[in-house]
């Protein structure tokens, strides 16, 4: 099982709509991240976050640390969404220093 | 503009040949990250460099041989490699190793024949 485990694994929207995407981890973390990647490879880095709830434009990620549980909001989604989206976590303390990833949800906003 | 360039962008070689992959960052970070992505798995993270020194090596075939000249440059030299090496292969970087933003660059799609 792998430490990270997003849902869903395949999300299909229509323009507009609100997305939600899920990450569940299992081990204790220092910050978790959430990335972008575009067809072609491009890897973005969209937010890092330790504690409670970043905005940024049309995209929010919010963190609960007890229930080791973190979801990325789309608003108003936008076919130019449509992408990979990849959650990975940095462990803590010793030598967990290391990104683990998740398989990544693949979106796809039809317009 | 990431900041990260890999070259090539596509690479296809044959089992027995040896090629070099690039990785340049022009962010002014002391760290940089080699991994590989495979069809339907997690990234895996291959190599870590923090000041031009290895810090970590993640259980990596011998066939793939890292280089880091500089704190600007990351090399993956690659020999003898098998099929299933196929894969899209990232460079990133970060200010620091160990807490910070990784800036990735767009890839190499590699494949062994």
């Amino acid at each position: 099982k792998n430490e990270v485990e997003q849902s869903p694994q395949n999300l299909t929207a229509q323009e507009g709509e609100f997305i939600t995407i899920n990450c569940s981890y299992s081990v204790g973390i220092s910050a978790l991240h959430w990335l972008q990647q575009h067809p072609g490879g491009g890897i973005v880095s969209l937010f890092m976050l330790s504690s409670g709830k970043k905005k940024h434009g049309r995209l929010i990620a919010t963190i609960n640390i007890q229930e080791k549980h973190s979801s990325l909001h789309i608003t108003a989604s936008h076919p130019r969404d449509s992408a990979v989206y990849i959650c990975a976590v940095r462990g803590s303390g010793g030598s967990n220093y290391k990104l683990t990833f998740g398989k990544g949800t693949l979106l796809t906003v039809n317009p | 503009e990431t900041g990260v360039t890999q070259t090539p962008r596509h690479l296809v070689m044959g089992m027995t040949n040896k090629k070099s992959l690039k990785c340049e960052q022009h962010l002014g970070h002391n760290a940089m990250y080699w991994y590989k992505q495979s069809a339907k798995k997690p990234l895996e993270l291959m190599f870590v460099y923090s000041l031009e020194e290895r810090v970590e090596n993640n259980s990596v075939p011998s066939r793939f041989s890292p280089e880091c000249p500089n704190s600007s440059h990351l090399f993956l030299h690659l020999h003898t490699l098998q099929p299933e090496d196929s894969a899209l292969y990232l460079c990133a970087s970060s200010q620091d190793w160990f807490t910070d933003t990784q800036y990735f660059g767009p890839g190499t799609r590699l494949t062994v024949l």
